[in-house]
């Protein structure tokens, strides 16, 4: 089963608008929750992560917000751009491992 | 700036052919691993390893086998490819189970076999 689910598994988005995807989890030991982004013909990248002891995380136009309670988070993008076009995803990892579990991803695609 | 390599890009290989894809990073990092990513699967783990000769069992590790017999490289095996092994193969690397550590990826090998 999906520890990591990730929603929508697709968004268009107009420029200048906002984007959000999200994400749920069961696992009440994961402890850490990065996301990645990934552009077409490369790897995924580590582009903002938070710790559970925080609500929210903000990076320019990126934030991540997050329940603790409710076991989500969720990724804002602000004033979307084109640039922003990308797969986005999710993950989750419990305290004292090193292996993520990933959200089945999100594709972005940001109009002009 | 920590860099993965994969020695290919693009692979065409026939059915029943035995497959390396070589992975190779530059930062002394001990953690490795392989997934495979395919449209709506998103990431899936196939093998990790946390140290030179040490390997673990992913979520997805049937037909495939692993080697690390140096500390910066990490071999991915198919021991007789088959077509549902037609994919996008991505290795990434970590350092040790630091709290803030990020997976670096490479950018892939897509692999397609016929």
């Amino acid at each position: 089963q999906q520890q990591v689910k990730q929603s929508p598994q697709s968004l268009i988005v107009q420029k200048g608008g906002i984007s959000i995807i999200n994400c749920a989890y069961e696992n009440t030991a994961f402890d850490y929750f990065p996301w990645y982004q990934q552009f077409p013909g490369k790897g995924p990248a580590l582009l903002i992560a938070i710790r559970p002891d925080v609500s929210e995380k903000k990076e320019g136009r990126f934030t991540i917000s997050f329940n603790k309670s409710a076991k989500q988070f969720s990724l804002h993008i602000m004033d979307s751009q084109p640039g922003d076009s990308a797969t986005y995803f999710c993950a989750a990892r419990a305290g004292g491992s090193y292996i993520p579990t990933f959200g089945r991803g999100t594709s972005l695609i940001v109009h002009p | 700036d920590v860099k993965v390599t994969q020695s290919s890009r693009y692979l065409v290989k026939r059915t029943g052919e035995k497959v390396f894809l070589e992975c190779v990073q530059d930062m002394d990092h001990e953690n490795m691993f392989w997934y495979r990513q395919d449209p709506g699967l998103g990431l899936r783990l196939i093998y990790f390893s946390y140290d030179v000769k040490m390997k673990e069992k992913g979520d997805i590790p049937e037909g495939y086998s692993v080697s690390r017999e140096k500390k910066e490289r990490f071999s991915l095996i198919l021991e007789s490819a088959s077509t549902n092994q037609t994919s996008m193969y991505l290795c990434a690397s970590s350092r040790g189970t630091t709290y803030n550590s990020p997976l670096h990826f490479g950018n892939g090998t897509r692999l397609t076999v016929t």
